[in-house]
């Protein structure tokens, strides 16, 4: 079975500033990696996922991630932040193939701070 | 295109009631989801439907809880009789149904914040 843990529960950060949100995950299979952003009120939003090939993904929003197979990681990040990525965001797994279930972090909430 | 729908947005239920909740799916999306978040926990899945087959309900937490989709359209997600720890926010997902073992993005809706007092 799969699992991912988000390290950081909250990550306040002033606007302008760089932000990295931190996802680790556990798999003995192949998988795929996604990043959704929860909005106030709002469904869950695909941020960007890895699938295979380059291992730094672009995402909506100006968001990147790069996934780190030895060390089992996908971490997210943005080199200026606005007030408006004031939101929670999953890290997520599930298995490679068809569609499957996704499995998915606590969430990190992160406030950007005027 | 209208994304993922729920119904209700909210509801406030007394411990032993029973509740329904509603899923519309995008239109043409054969695989639909069910997932819960327990307040300040992980989104945890429950189960997943491709058409109106319950492909896996490995992820639902008891028998109180009742999942169907009749037609292959909506979803009903019923829990009957509604405990305390049933409260959270139940999301529905959908995604197109893939050839080949393709990946498909799941579209989420905006969630059902149950409160069971």
């Amino acid at each position: 079975a799969q699992s991912v843990t988000q390290l950081d529960s909250q990550v306040p950060v002033f606007e302008e500033a760089p932000v990295e949100l931190r996802c680790n995950y556990s798999s003995s299979v192949s998988v795929y990696l996604f990043w959704y952003v929860q909005y106030p009120n709002q469904g869950l939003q695909l941020l960007l996922k890895y699938l295979s090939g380059s291992t730094l993904v672009k995402g909506i929003n100006g968001f990147e991630a790069e996934f780190n197979k030895s060390q089992t990681s996908f971490h997210l990040r943005k080199p200026s932040v606005h007030i408006s990525d004031t939101a929670e965001y999953f890290c997520a797994v599930t298995l490679s193939g068809s569609a499957r279930q996704l499995t998915f972090g606590s969430g990190t909430q992160l406030t950007v701070l005027p | 295109e209208a994304g993922v729908t729920q119904f209700p947005s909210h509801s406030v239920i007394e411990k032993g009631q029973t509740v329904t909740l509603r899923c519309d799916p995008i239109s043409g999306h054969d695989n639909l989801y069910w997932y819960r978040r327990v307040m300040g926990k992980e989104i945890k899945f429950l189960l997943h439907f491709v058409k109106e087959s319950k492909q896996d309900e490995s992820g639902m937490p008891n028998n109180r809880f009742l999942a169907e989709r009749t037609g292959g359209t909506y979803s009903t997600l019923k829990v009957q009789p509604a405990e305390l720890e049933d409260s959270g926010v139940y999301f529905c997902a959908s995604s197109q149904l893939a050839s080949g073992g393709a990946f498909d993005e799941q579209f989420f809706g905006p969630g059902t914040r149950l409160t069971v007092l």
